[in-house]
């Protein structure tokens, strides 16, 4: 059983304001990621980490950033919040093991809605 | 390049039957894992089970199993008894032996289990 967690579950924010969305895992995993998901569409790879002071883009080009200072928490932040981030922001763990067997545990996920 | 097709947008099955749900993948990695993960409607996505290339068996976790077809390169997914809160979107993924880091996430089906 997997100990992620994600903060706020819900957002609601207008256009041009800050937003950090946490994550945090008790498992001491040496790796996370983030994921960006529209409704009913596939998981698309935004950022992820080695550990810590690591970080990389993935696949899908975001204006997010993020940041690895501790083991536990991977936070993502928006600068400036736009209507096209409305999306849910799912970010997920995994201990460093044999590939490609190692498993990526994933949080509840954010929901964020920009107006 | 890898990728995932999950040819069935959504399935319907009767509570207590049996349905399958199916993933065709392609890669040029001759060592990869293939994923499957639910998506209730609460958003998280929870790790259902994994299938190595070079596993002999095919791999089972309680009500769950996977149909391993290696030069079909098919992977379906095999759900028996099926309850009401197997009703979830499906996701199949899968990792190359060469990424350490990439899931590639099919569209995923939605299954809704009738009572």
């Amino acid at each position: 059983e997997a100990d992620i967690y994600q903060t706020p579950r819900y957002l609601v924010i207008g256009t041009g304001k800050k937003i950090t969305l946490e994550c945090s895992q008790t498992m001491g995993h040496d790796k996370m990621y983030w994921y960006q998901q529209d409704p009913g569409m596939e998981l698309h790879l935004i950022h992820y980490s080695y550990g810590v002071n690591s970080t990389e883009k993935g696949d899908l080009s975001s204006e997010s950033t993020v940041s690895r200072i501790r083991t536990e928490h991977f936070p993502l932040t928006l600068e400036s919040a736009r209507p096209s981030h409305t999306s849910q922001y799912l970010c997920a763990s995994s201990e460093r093991g044999t590939l490609p067997r190692e498993t990526q545990y994933f949080g509840p996920g954010t929901r964020l809605l920009v107006l | 390049a890898q990728k995932i097709t999950q040819t069935q947008p959504g399935m319907f099955v009767q509570e207590k039957e049996a349905v399958t749900l199916d993933c065709t993948y392609d890669t040029s990695d001759p060592s990869y894992g293939l994923f499957w993960y639910k998506q209730p409607s609460s958003g998280e996505m929870i790790f259902l089970i994994y299938q190595g290339s070079y596993d002999q068996q095919n791999a089972t976790e309680g009500r769950y199993s996977l149909n391993f077809q290696k030069a079909r390169k098919s992977a379906n997914l095999v759900i028996s008894a099926s309850q009401l809160g197997d009703s979830a979107m499906y996701f199949c993924a899968m990792r190359g032996g060469g990424s350490n880091y990439k899931l590639t996430f099919g569209k995923g089906t939605l299954l809704t289990v009738n009572p």
